[in-house]
Parts: C-alpha cells; structure tokens; sequence
C-alpha cells in the first residue's frame, strides 16, 4: 500500500541554519504531495505542495520539489528562524490512496538563537 | 465558522465507556474527514464523507468505532467500550472536495481523548 517515510527527529538547528527534512513515498499512480506543519498548541496547516513529477512548492521560504524518479519530496529552507520551531509532516494523497492522506511520522524541528 | 471546530478539545472517559466526539466543519465544505494522531506518529486516516455518506471507512479499526454526518455538515465520532489503546489525538480536517489537485484540507485542533 501507499507509505510515507520520513526522517525521524528531533532536528534542532541554530537560526539562520540550512534546513532540510527528507520524505519519501510509495505509491500507485501519480500523487499529489505535501508538506503540513503543526506548531506548538496549533492545529495542522498546509505548508505547500506539489502535484506532479517536477514541480516545486513553496512557501514562508520553505521549498519542496516533486522527484518521481527518486519518489522525494524534501523539504528545504535556506535561513530557519526561532519562529519555524515546530513538527513538520509529509503527505501524499490520490495514487490510489482514494480521498484521505497519508502522512509520514513526522519531523520536530527546533530551532536555537 | 472560520475554521474547523472540535468539541470537546479534552476528554478523559473510563475503560468501557461511550465516546462521542463532535467535528464542525468550515461552512460549505462538503468533504469531511477524521484522522487518530497517536503520540510520536503522524495523523492516521479513520473515515472519509463526501456529503452525508461515507465514501471511504477503511480507516475505522473496528466495529467500536462509528460516525455519522446525518446532515451533510456537523460530524459525530462514536466510540464503543472504549479501551486504553484508543488514547490519542482525533483529527478532523474539511475541503470543498476530495484532496486532489485544487482543494486543501484544513484541520482543526483535535480532541485529546485519554482513556484510563
């Protein structure tokens, strides 16, 4: 069946750091990914997203780009910020996951001044 | 409402209990889903409406749990003889549509059910 496997964390980084959170997926079919990030008391929120081979989302300075031929989706920031302390999830839905998502274990980033 | 809104947002039931768990979600959004977060995983899917009819329940893990979204709207999470395994986060989350190419899903908060 369809998975997500993502890196395990914690990730803690002083700010204006390099960030990446690599994911990875196993599908059927041609799904849509994306990245959700949930802050501390918050709910979860779409961060981006990308819906086919080649494309890159982006967001807040965060990028992701869709990489059939090595099934990725890593999320990358140039500079974090104190403000970016939070767990970030891959997700995938369609590619024969019919109308729910699949999210990875997720990834805490904290992030030091 | 603004947002996706989860009531209550804590409950604590004893080992054997009925559980209901309420989700309201965003105004027009035919396409509600529930998803069970447990501690260090990621959201796990559970049921998925489209309207009032469940298109997806695959999800549910077995015959204790229920939902219902009589009117197309507001959803009911119903758990049976409810069990210590069952502690987790419950998510709903909304769209206009099946997560595919142009909607998101927003979530709401969650209701933290700790079973003792």
């Amino acid at each position: 069946g369809n998975s997500v496997t993502q890196m395990e964390g914690p990730v803690t980084l002083s700010e204006e750091a390099f960030l990446t959170i690599n994911c990875t997926y196993t599908a059927t079919g041609y799904p849509s990914l994306f990245w959700y990030v949930q802050y501390p008391g918050e709910g979860l929120q779409l961060l981006l997203k990308a819906t086919k081979a080649d494309d890159k989302g982006s967001n807040k300075g965060f990028e992701a780009t869709y990489r059939k031929e090595t099934t990725s989706f890593h999320l990358e920031k140039g500079s974090v910020q104190v403000s970016d302390s939070a767990v970030y999830f891959c997700a995938l839905s369609g590619g024969g996951s019919q109308g729910n998502l699949i999210f990875g274990k997720g990834t805490k980033l904290s992030v030091k001044p | 409402g603004a947002g996706v809104s989860q009531t209550p947002s804590n409950k604590v039931t004893e080992k054997g209990k009925y559980v209901e768990l309420r989700c309201d979600p965003i105004s027009g959004h035919t396409a509600l889903y529930w998803y069970r977060q447990s501690l260090g995983q990621g959201p796990e899917f559970l049921i998925y409406f489209q309207g009032t009819g469940a298109a997806d329940d695959s999800g549910l893990p077995n015959d204790r749990f229920f939902a219902v979204r009589p009117e197309g709207s507001v959803s009911t999470l119903k758990i049976q003889r409810t069990e210590r395994g069952d502690s987790a986060v419950y998510l709903c989350a909304s769209s206009f549509g099946p997560p595919d190419l142009n909607t998101e899903a927003f979530f709401g908060q969650g209701t933290r059910l700790t079973v003792v």
